[in-house]
């Protein structure tokens, strides 16, 4: 079973320009999370997706990050415009779905954003 | 969401059994107990999860206290690929609440050889 796939892996940026991050679930997978990950700390959950519907968003910074998820599969984060804080590891995690007593999420690789 | 306590770090020796303690005092009786580790420069992967009853897998334990309030990771023999961030996270079932998977900041295991 192939696992999550994130891409790119690294990026670096100025602060002020935008970058986009992708996401490609498991294959099935209804579930699925944005986090970031600050530099010694826990993921915080950004926005979390039912197939192609929000389930909540209550973290994400809706004045410069924004989210989709079209047809319920794959998704991209966007931030415009970073700034130097936006530093982080992006990971997007998928799971089969709300309701489901199998709720493991598996998580890929992330992305490492650095804003100079 | 209800909360997890664990140690900031704790140590252990290769090949020993190490015990990663998590207290949840205010868990719910619909929270599963779930752990996750994250390798270094990796994300957080499924460990194991219970809800009342200690559960073993390939790779590790996990045990319940009776009044759920805490649980105990147990890696029977530490290899230093078990070097990682635990995390123990409490999560709902049925899925009611979305932000089901909250991480805190989790224990550093720190595996001697």
């Amino acid at each position: 079973e192939a696992g999550v796939a994130q891409s790119p892996r690294y990026k670096i940026i100025e602060k002020r320009q935008s970058v986009a991050f992708w996401c490609n679930p498991i294959s099935g997978h209804a579930t699925l999370y944005w986090y970031q990950q600050i530099l010694g700390q826990g993921p915080k959950l950004l926005i979390q997706f039912q197939n192609n519907g929000v389930v909540d968003d209550s973290q994400l910074p809706k004045d410069r990050f924004s989210a989709e998820r079209l047809k319920g599969v794959d998704s991209t984060l966007k931030i415009q415009p970073a700034k130097l804080e936006d530093s982080a590891v992006y990971l997007c995690a998928s799971s089969r779905g709300k309701g489901t007593l199998n709720t493991e999420a598996f998580f890929g690789q992330g992305t490492r954003l650095t804003v100079v | 969401d209800a909360k997890t306590t664990q140690p900031n770090s704790m140590e252990s020796n290769e090949e020993e059994p190490v015990h990663l303690p998590c207290n949840h005092s205010t868990i719910s009786g619909t929270d599963y107990i779930h752990w996750y580790r994250q390798l270094p420069s990796q994300g957080p992967e499924y460990v194991i999860h219970g809800l009342t009853s200690n559960v073993n897998n390939r790779m590790a334990s996990l045990a319940i206290a009776e009044d759920r309030k805490s649980s105990t990771l147990i890696l029977h023999r530490a290899t230093l690929r078990d070097a990682a961030v635990y995390y123990c996270i409490l999560r709902p079932y049925p899925s009611g609440s979305a932000r089901q998977l909250t991480f805190g900041s989790g224990t550093q295991l720190t595996v001697l050889p």
